[in-house]
């Protein structure tokens, strides 16, 4: 099994702050790497596929990076309602796996 | 628009068997799309349980895979989870998503909290 390690696990930031998350994949999957949202009580929401891709709807502040086994998720300028959880997923081969979650709260 | 919804039993009983269906709408069960259950305990992360393909091929995570079955009812555009000899801590929000070839989960389920309790 492919495992995911995100780091950190939690982190404070203001408004208007840089905030980047990394995955770190333990094989290489390629590109085969999404990112995901999720506030509380809610669906995850996907900000990025194929590690670069902005999905549709998606603020440009958020952006990705990375190929292999080392990825970034970064938000240029922190908003208020990017306070929330975020997740990476693998998904180069079965089982499918996920990061065990950044919470971004506010500092 | 794509919408999947997710539907069964919200308890169950500790021993007794998780049954669960995802209703997709805006796209054939069919079509190049893997359909995946996902499900998140309370408080925690997210944890993929197993995947379908409308041929029935299967895939499914290695912890649960003496329980589950994940099945594909082409006529009715769906497709739905078993999971037996529940516990405690199969206690979660269970969601249903599309798999996209090469993109992953594009589209989810808003998600059925299943408690199992006595």
């Amino acid at each position: 099994d492919i495992q995911m390690t995100q780091s950190p696990s939690a982190m404070s930031a203001s408004v208007g702050d840089r905030v980047t998350i990394t995955c770190r994949a333990s094989q290489d999957i390629s590109n085969f790497l999404a990112w995901f949202q999720q506030k509380p009580g809610g669906v995850p929401k996907r900000l990025i596929y194929a590690s670069v891709g902005l999905e549709s709807g998606v603020p440009p502040r958020f952006s990705g990076s990375g190929s292999g086994t080392e990825f970034t998720l970064t938000i240029s300028s922190l908003q208020p309602e990017d306070f929330a959880t975020y997740y990476c997923l693998q998904h180069h081969s079965y089982p499918r796996t996920f990061g065990q979650g950044t919470k971004v709260q506010i500092k | 628009q794509v919408l999947l919804r997710e539907s069964g039993p919200r308890l169950v009983k500790p021993s007794g068997t998780l049954s669960l269906t995802c209703a997709v709408s805006g796209d054939s069960i069919t079509s190049a799309n893997s359909w995946s259950w996902v499900r998140q305990p309370p408080g925690k992360g997210l944890e993929w349980i197993g995947e379908i393909y409308h041929t029935g091929s299967t895939h499914y995570s290695p912890s649960l895979t003496s329980r589950l079955t994940i099945s594909v009812d082409k006529s009715k555009n769906q497709f739905s989870l078993s999971l037996t000899s529940v516990t405690a801590a199969d206690t979660a929000m269970y969601f249903c998503a599309r798999d996209q070839p090469g993109y992953g989960f594009d589209q989810w389920g808003q998600g059925i909290l299943v408690t199992v309790s006595a």
